[in-house]
């Protein structure tokens, strides 16, 4: 059980193109997902909370209009980058909180982006 | 909670051997505790989790020690394998869901 996909797993696209990524829980039902992203050797910045049915909840210094976030059912939360740039490179990850006595968070495989 | 991005301070071990990792978090108030262990190219793999009224939680070849004290966390594996190279990250969590990451540790298993 707990587990999270995302897709796709790596993606090139040009400069100024936005880029959807998907990240679902599979075998259970997820109201709070989030999106974090993590450069080379570094560990993960958390970039928003998503929760199902609402607005998402941005750290500062993460632009809400360039970041979107949409949490439309609860196993499906969706990251777009709008007019991607090169330094929007990165690897995304999500993850999904299984809501039971430890609310455990269970993270997705990644996704590569790769902006030329 | 976000972590700072920080370049992984690093562990090397001979396979064999045991490896202790170690995590200091922040928030006195923290009461739930995890190790992730995310090997190169993917995401976060959940590996064992403690609660605050615990000192020590056992799993397969893995133990996590808590010491609320001095407020640290350990993750010991035993007879550590190739496979066990990745970099491991901590995570700690207050009542009101906000998880902070550690820095993380990489692990590098010799053979």
């Amino acid at each position: 059980g707990a587990v999270v996909s995302q897709h796709p797993s790596w993606v090139i696209c040009k400069s100024g193109t936005s880029v959807k990524i998907e990240c679902r829980s599979l075998d259970f039902q997820a109201t709070t997902m989030f999106w974090y992203r993590q450069f080379p050797k570094q560990s993960l910045m958390l970039m928003a909370t998503s929760n199902e049915g609402s607005k998402a909840t941005y750290e500062q210094g993460v632009e809400k209009d360039k970041f979107l976030i949409n949490h439309a059912s609860l196993t499906l939360s969706t990251l777009t980058v709008t007019s991607a740039h090169p330094e929007d490179s990165s690897f995304y990850i999500c993850s999904a909180l299984w809501v039971t006595s430890t609310d455990t968070q269970y993270f997705g495989p990644g996704t590569r982006l790769t902006v030329l | 909670g976000e972590s700072v991005g920080l370049h992984l301070p690093t562990l090397s071990v001979q396979e064999g051997d045991n490896s202790i990792i170690n995590c200091a978090y922040s928030n006195s108030a923290s009461d739930y505790f995890i190790w992730y262990k995310q090997e190169s190219g993917k995401g976060p793999q959940f590996i064992i989790d403690i609660r605050s009224n615990m000192d020590k939680r056992q799993g397969q070849r893995v133990t996590v020690l808590l010491n609320k004290t001095v407020k640290h966390l350990s993750l010991q594996i035993a007879a550590t394998q190739p496979g066990d190279s990745a970099v491991y990250f901590c995570a700690e969590k207050a009542n009101n869901n906000d998880m902070r990451f550690g820095a993380g540790t990489r692990l590098t298993v010799k053979p």
